[in-house]
């Protein structure tokens, strides 16, 4: 199956600063969902970018399906930023959306 | 909309009793979706179902069984609960495997 890989695993960002968090994945895709998953557990879906790029707020996210990659922007970072974020593509061979292990971000004042 | 909504959000049992999660969407999609997430890990898939009536094995099937009798609901059993399941879980839906998942606010299980 596919395999995907988040990096860096974790990461500590002054309140105001921005970041890139990477995901690689290990096959051809045509779609890739980023998360973020709250310090409350719950899942919020934050882009369905199969390519190119996109824009929500602060948020921003390019995927290059070519060379097996996709980035996701933080731009001055809030502390309702914290959390994890995810990275999941559809593994056809096996029905399911393979996940990456995911990006601790916290976000300190 | 209420989108994808699960039932219990928590529940503790112990070791040999069962128990049934509901999930239930409002998107009239055709997949749904139940995944376990674990400390450190991503979502690992259990079942899923491409259509009412449907239902298929994922990447961890064991210990568990589930039943999609309407198009709305999808239920996640475990018969005779084990340690090992203690996990939160979450279920999913979508129009097709390529499209959008969206996923409910998990259950929390924990198995004495």
């Amino acid at each position: 199956g596919i395999q995907v890989e988040q990096s860096p695993p974790d990461l500590i960002l002054q309140e105001g600063a921005n970041s890139t968090l990477r995901c690689n994945f290990s096959d051809s895709v045509n779609n890739l969902q980023w998360f973020h998953q709250n310090p409350w557990g719950q899942l919020i879906n934050l882009f369905y970018i199969p390519s190119g790029t996109k824009q929500n707020g602060r948020l921003s996210a390019t995927t290059v399906a070519t060379e097996r990659y996709s980035l996701l922007y933080i731009s001055s970072s809030q502390t309702t930023d914290s959390g994890v974020y995810f990275c999941a593509v559809v593994d056809y061979g096996n029905n399911r959306l393979a996940f990456g292990k995911g990006n601790q971000v916290v976000v300190i004042p | 909309n209420a989108g994808v909504t699960q039932t219990p959000k928590f529940r503790v049992l112990k070791t040999g009793q069962s128990m049934t999660l509901l999930c239930a969407q409002d998107m009239n999609h055709e997949y749904m979706y139940w995944y376990r997430q674990d400390p450190g890990m991503g979502l690992r898939l259990i079942h899923y179902s491409v259509g009412e009536g449907t239902t298929a094995k994922g990447e961890v099937p064991d210990g568990y069984n589930v039943s999609r009798l309407k198009k709305q609901n999808f239920l996640l059993g475990l018969e005779s609960a084990a340690p090992s399941q203690t996990s939160v879980y979450f279920c999913a839906s979508s129009y097709s495997l390529g499209n959008e998942q969206f996923f409910g606010p998990g259950t929390r299980l924990t198995v004495l």
